[in-house]
């Protein structure tokens, strides 16, 4: 079983349509949480980072919920643009050095459609 | 902004030969981590340093080794290669984990 789980994709979606990701992971003693976006044979970008509280940066709204270790993203009026592959990403504290290192989930894929 | 810069983009080795690559963090940040993304898989952590001093390792395999300069900057060296070592190479730097990692455009190694 894969530390970060993801739901598997692709997910095609037309222009305007609400779309949500979901994850999970297995590590309770993570403590700092990620979207990233990934363009084909591109470099991951920060999305968001994801906090207990809830978060919203225009059309993207990130939950997490510690108690069920899952996270998600819902994206709003999804343009073209959106298409990407969504990686869900999870630091672990677990390592033996001061910077905990990331791992990542397999990441879904979003295509966007007129 | 500054980004992290990697060098170079593009490298293509025959196997058995050795490769070195180049990550340049964003300043002010003093952690660095390396990533190996083989074609249509996720990120696998390869290995970190924080303040100049190794922090974590992942899979990274014996023939490969790096480190992290007096001015920050890192390298990977990369020896023996094998055709399975093709893949796109990400370094990322971080000030704090809070606020996330920034990736460089990575390094695309093919070993023919």
């Amino acid at each position: 079983r894969k530390e970060v789980e993801q739901d598997p994709g692709p997910f095609n979606v037309p222009e305007g349509a609400t779309v949500a990701f979901n994850c999970t992971y297995s590590n309770s003693a993570s403590q700092s949480f990620f979207w990233y976006r990934q363009d084909c044979r591109k470099e991951p970008k920060l999305l968001m980072s994801v906090y207990s509280s809830g978060n919203e940066d225009g059309r993207f709204t990130a939950q997490l919920n510690r108690a069920s270790q899952y996270i998600s993203l819902l994206i709003r009026d999804s343009k073209l643009s959106d298409s990407a592959t969504y990686l869900c990403v999870v630091n672990d504290p677990s390592g033996t050095g001061t910077a905990s290192k990331l791992t990542f989930g397999t990441g879904t894929r979003l295509q966007v459609t007129l | 902004a500054a980004g992290v810069i990697q060098s170079p983009r593009h490298l293509i080795k025959e196997k058995r030969e050795t490769a070195t690559l180049k990550c340049y963090p964003i300043p002010r940040h003093d952690t660095v981590y390396w990533y190996q993304q083989g074609p249509g898989q996720d990120p696998q952590f390869l290995i970190s340093f924080y303040e100049k001093m190794q922090s974590d390792k992942g899979s990274i395999p014996d023939r490969f080794s790096a480190q992290q300069f007096s001015d920050y900057h890192s390298e990977l060296n990369m020896s023996s290669l094998e055709l399975g070592d093709s893949a796109l190479y990400f370094c990322a730097s971080s000030h704090s984990e809070r606020y996330g990692y920034t990736f460089g455009s990575g390094t695309r190694l093919t070993v023919v």
